[in-house]
This record gives C-alpha cells, sequence and structure tokens, in this order.
C-alpha cells in the first residue's frame, strides 16, 4: 500500500530565509507525487505535481520540489518565504494503476517569523 | 464561478442525530470525493463517485452514506452520528479519476458531535 510520511509536524523559518519541506513516500512503482498547502479555514490548493520526466518541478507562489527516487523523497522548496507563506503543507502520493486515489501526509505547519 | 462549495459551514450534532453535508461542483466535473481531516492526520478518503448515480467506498466508509443523483452534487450523510465522527469534512472534484488532473477542494464543513 501507498503511504507518505512527513518528518516534521511544525516548522519555523524567518521570512526571507530559505525553506525545505520533507516528504517521503513508499510506492512500489513510479508515483504521482503532490504538494497541497491549506490556509486556516480553507480547502486544499494544488503547489505542484509531478507524473514523469524532469525531476525538478516548478509550481505556483515561487514553490518548486525534487523528486528523488533513490531516496522515495519529493521535498518541497523555497528560496525565500514571504510571510503568506504561514501556512499547512500536506504531501500526496496517487497511484496511476487501478486505485486512483491519492493517499495524504498528516501535514507540516509553517511559522514565519519577521 | 464558484468551484466547489460546501453546505453548511459548520454544525454541532448530538449523538445519534442525523444530517446530510451537500457538495456541490459547477466544473462538470464526472469524479467528486468526500474527505475528513482530523489532527495530526492526512485528509482520509470516505466515499467517493465516478459519475452520477454511482458511488463507492473509500479508506474510511463506514458510519457514512452518500449519494449522487445529479451530476454537479455530492451528498454525504450521517445517519446516527457519533463523537468520532467529530472532523472536518472535504468536498472534492475532478475532470476524470486520472490523478493528471487535479482535484478541487470546496472550503470544507466543521462538524462536532457532543
Amino acid at each position: 500500500a501507498q503511504s507518505v510520511t512527513q518528518p516534521d509536524i511544525h516548522i519555523t523559518v524567518s521570512e526571507g530565509a530559505s525553506l525545505e519541506l520533507r516528504c517521503n513516500y513508499s510506492y512500489g512503482a513510479t508515483p504521482y507525487l503532490f504538494w497541497y498547502v491549506q490556509s486556516p479555514g480553507q480547502g486544499l490548493q494544488l503547489l505542484l505535481k509531478y507524473f514523469s520526466g524532469d525531476t525538478l518541478v516548478q509550481g505556483i507562489k515561487g514553490f518548486e520540489a525534487e523528486f528523488k527516487r533513490s531516496q522515495s523523497s519529493f521535498n518541497l522548496r523555497k528560496p525565500s518565504v514571504h510571510w503568506s507563506d504561514a501556512d499547512e503543507y500536506f504531501c500526496a502520493v496517487g497511484s496511476n494503476f487501478g486505485n486512483e486515489k491519492l493517499t495524504f501526509g498528516t501535514g507540516t505547519r509553517l511559522t514565519i517569523i519577521p | 464561478n464558484a468551484g466547489v462549495t460546501q453546505t453548511p459551514k459548520f454544525r454541532v450534532l448530538k449523538t445519534g442525530q442525523s444530517m446530510t453535508l451537500l457538495c456541490a461542483q459547477d466544473m462538470n466535473h464526472e469524479y467528486m470525493y468526500w474527505y475528513r481531516q482530523d489532527p495530526g492526520m492526512g485528509l482520509r478518503l470516505i466515499h467517493y463517485s465516478v459519475g452520477e448515480g454511482t458511488t463507492a467506498k473509500g479508506e474510511v466508509p463506514d458510519g457514512y452514506n452518500v449519494s449522487r443523483l445529479k451530476k454537479q452534487n455530492f451528498l454525504l450523510g450521517l445517519e446516527s452520528a457519533a463523537p468520532s465522527q467529530t472532523s472536518v469534512y472535504f468536498c472534492a472534484s475532478s475532470k476524470t479519476s486520472s490523478l493528471l488532473y487535479e482535484q478541487y477542494f470546496g472550503p470544507g464543513t466543521r462538524l462536532t458531535v457532543t
């Protein structure tokens, strides 16, 4: 069965600093990988996704993520965070065979300090 | 273009009461989903629908029923609410089942069962 681990429950970074949120997945074949962001009281919004090809994918709001098969990871990065990036971030994995459903990680809450 | 809307936004129920959550989408999407979100856990799929008149069980279907009488609406019912069903419920829709197509999420319904 597919699974996702986000090892960091809460991360605090200074505004303007770089950010990396970790995501590890478990899946037998090449997975579909996603990062979503959730603002308080809102639904999830897709930041970026990886299906195949270039392992570095660009998303909205200046985010990027890199798929590393050898490490079973899909970490989310941003070179310089803004106060408006303070939200909760979810990594998700899906399969493209049969059971085409998403499995979500437990989320990482990001706090930005001035 | 409203996207995915959910009614109501908040609800408090007593144990044993019933209620129905309504999800509506105006994007002509075939697939619709109901998730629940609990603290410290990722989103978990309750039920989903692959088209008008069809429904299927997800990861945590017990205690819930669903109906998709119209393509644009997906209803989630609780026949006899239990405190364990206290959660935030999210509806989502997508063009097809393939994860190549983004799932669009509603803003959520916060349900408390006392």
